[in-house]
C-alpha cells in the first residue's frame, strides 16, 4: 500500500496570499496517478487536480498541480476567502488507492 | 449533470451489516467504475473499493473479507454490503464515479455522503 503524507498539517493564511501544499508518497506513484481534492465542511471532497498537474473541470487557473515520482506539490497562487478548506492527496496508480491525511487552510 | 445519490440506514448494531445503495441520475452507469468511500467523524478519507459497470470489483485489503460491493445496470445503481460492523465503521459513507472509462481514475461526481453510525 502506497502512504501519502502531506504538510504542513495546517496553513494559516491571509486571502491574496500564495499556498503551497505538500505531499510526499511512501513509493513512487506510478505514471503520476496523483489527484488532488478540495473539502469544506459538510461537504463531498471535489476533484481539483488530475495527473498530478491536469485541472478537472471548472477549476479556476490560480489552482496548479506539480510533482513526480514521490513528491507532489499544490499552489495556490493567490488565496481567495472561498479557499478554506480542507486539500487531500490521493493516488490512483495501485491497489488500494490511498488518500493524504489532509492539508487544513484557515485564514488569519 | 450527473448525481449520485447514498440511500441505507443512518443506524446499525454491532456485528449487523450495513448496506447502502447509491443511485445514479443523470448519466450512464455503464463504461465507468464505481466507488465506495467512507470518513469518519472528523478524519480522513478511506477508499473501501470500486465496482466496474460490468460487475469486475476491486476491494481495499483491509476490509476485503467483509465487503461486497455489487450493481445494477438496470436500476442505475450499485450497492455496499459491510458485514460484521464495530464502532470502527461509523462514518461518513460516500458513492463517487471515476473521472474517466479509464480503470486508472480519480474521482470526479461524488454523492453528497451518508452518516452511519453503528450503535446498540
Amino acid at each position: 500500500e502506497i502512504v501519502l503524507t502531506q504538510s504542513p498539517g495546517t496553513l494559516s493564511l491571509s486571502p491574496g496570499e500564495r499556498a503551497t501544499l505538500s505531499c510526499r508518497a511512501s513509493q513512487s506513484v506510478t505514471s503520476s496517478y496523483l489527484a488532488w481534492y478540495q473539502q469544506k465542511t459538510g461537504q463531498a471532497p471535489r476533484l481539483l487536480i488530475y495527473g498530478a498537474s491536469s485541472r478537472a473541470t471548472g477549476i479556476p487557473d490560480r489552482f496548479s498541480g506539480s510533482g513526480s515520482g514521490t513528491d507532489f506539490t499544490l499552489t495556490i497562487s493567490r488565496l481567495e476567502p472561498e479557499d478554506s478548506a480542507v486539500y487531500y492527496c490521493q493516488q490512483y496508480g495501485n491497489s488500494p488507492r490511498t488518500f493524504g491525511p489532509g492539508t487544513k487552510i484557515d485564514f488569519k | 449533470q450527473v448525481l449520485l445519490q447514498e440511500s441505507g440506514p443512518g443506524l446499525v448494531k454491532p456485528s449487523e451489516t450495513l448496506s447502502l445503495t447509491c443511485t445514479v441520475s443523470g448519466g450512464p452507469i455503464i463504461n465507468y467504475y464505481w466507488s465506495w468511500i467512507r470518513q469518519p467523524p472528523g478524519k480522513g478519507l478511506e477508499w473501501i473499493g470500486h465496482i466496474y459497470y460490468s460487475g469486475g470489483t476491486n476491494y481495499n485489503p483491509s476490509l476485503k473479507s467483509r465487503v461486497t460491493v455489487s450493481v445494477d445496470t438496470s436500476k442505475n445503481q450499485f450497492s455496499l454490503k459491510l458485514t460484521s460492523v464495530t464502532a470502527a465503521d461509523t462514518a461518513i459513507y460516500y458513492c463517487a464515479r471515476s473521472y474517466s472509462v479509464s480503470y486508472y481514475s480519480p474521482f470526479d461526481y461524488w454523492g453528497q455522503g451518508t452518516l452511519v453510525t453503528v450503535s446498540s
